[in-house]
């Protein structure tokens, strides 16, 4: 199972949007609406951010939206933050009760 | 509230076997399964497995399939991620998470234990 595609790093100024993309196949993202995101501060555990491609837990602020088209998926943070700044992985459901996650991204705060 | 709490960093010889615990409070522990995920330094996630913590039930990655065993002991609302013929690649953080339903990897994680292994 390959690890879905995300781009290495993405950056914006405080107050703006950022999409971060997660691209799989039609075996895992495609075909599964159980994609979810976290977040992980250096050094730190990942946390929930988004889960089932669009939902947010509990304490999430609404800056972070989730969506999905066909193989890709995406996460947009707006009204960046610089507490934002931090890896975010993505990962979704790929079948047969295996998980995959995607390759990270960091998102830069300028 | 939720809380999974890891076992202390471990240094291992090439070869060795390793098992590190999460002791989970603040929910019913047979409701949700436990999933396993690793990082090796500077890299990004690698999910492991996944194991019921109400049937035992498992599942793993197929490339750690025959070294990796997940169980969990509802008496002591633990669970355990043991690794086995360890290699030098295998050094990394080892998370365990409580997976969020219906198929969610982590709706809450544990602090993570960082493995050794070194000559």
């Amino acid at each position: 199972q390959s690890a879905l595609t995300q781009p290495r790093s993405v950056s914006g100024s405080p107050g703006q949007a950022v999409t971060i993309s997660c691209t799989g196949t039609s075996s895992d993202v495609g075909k599964f609406d159980y994609v979810s995101w976290y977040q992980q501060p250096p050094g730190r555990a990942p946390k929930l951010m988004i889960y089932d491609v669009s939902k947010r837990p509990s304490g999430v602020p609404d800056r972070f939206s989730g969506s999905k088209s066909g193989n890709t998926a995406s996460l947009t943070i707006s009204g960046l933050q610089a507490d934002d700044e931090a890896d975010y992985y993505c990962s979704s459901y790929a079948g047969s009760y295996t998980y995959v996650f995607g390759t990270g991204t960091k998102v830069t705060v300028l | 509230q939720v809380q999974l709490v890891q076992s202390g960093a471990e240094v291992k010889k090439p070869g060795a076997s390793v098992k590190i615990s999460c002791k989970a409070s603040g929910y019913s522990f047979t409701s949700h399964a436990f999933s396993w995920a690793r990082q090796a330094p500077g890299q990004g996630l690698e999910w492991m497995g996944w194991v019921s913590a109400y049937t035992g039930d498992t599942n793993y990655a197929q490339n750690l399939q025959g070294r990796v065993t997940l169980t969990t002991d509802a008496s002591t609302s633990t669970a355990y991620m043991e690794l086995r013929s360890l290699r030098s690649d295998d050094t990394a953080v080892y998370y365990c998470s409580r997976m969020g339903m219906p198929a969610t990897i982590g709706d809450y994680w544990g602090q993570g234990t960082l493995v050794t292994v070194s000559s």
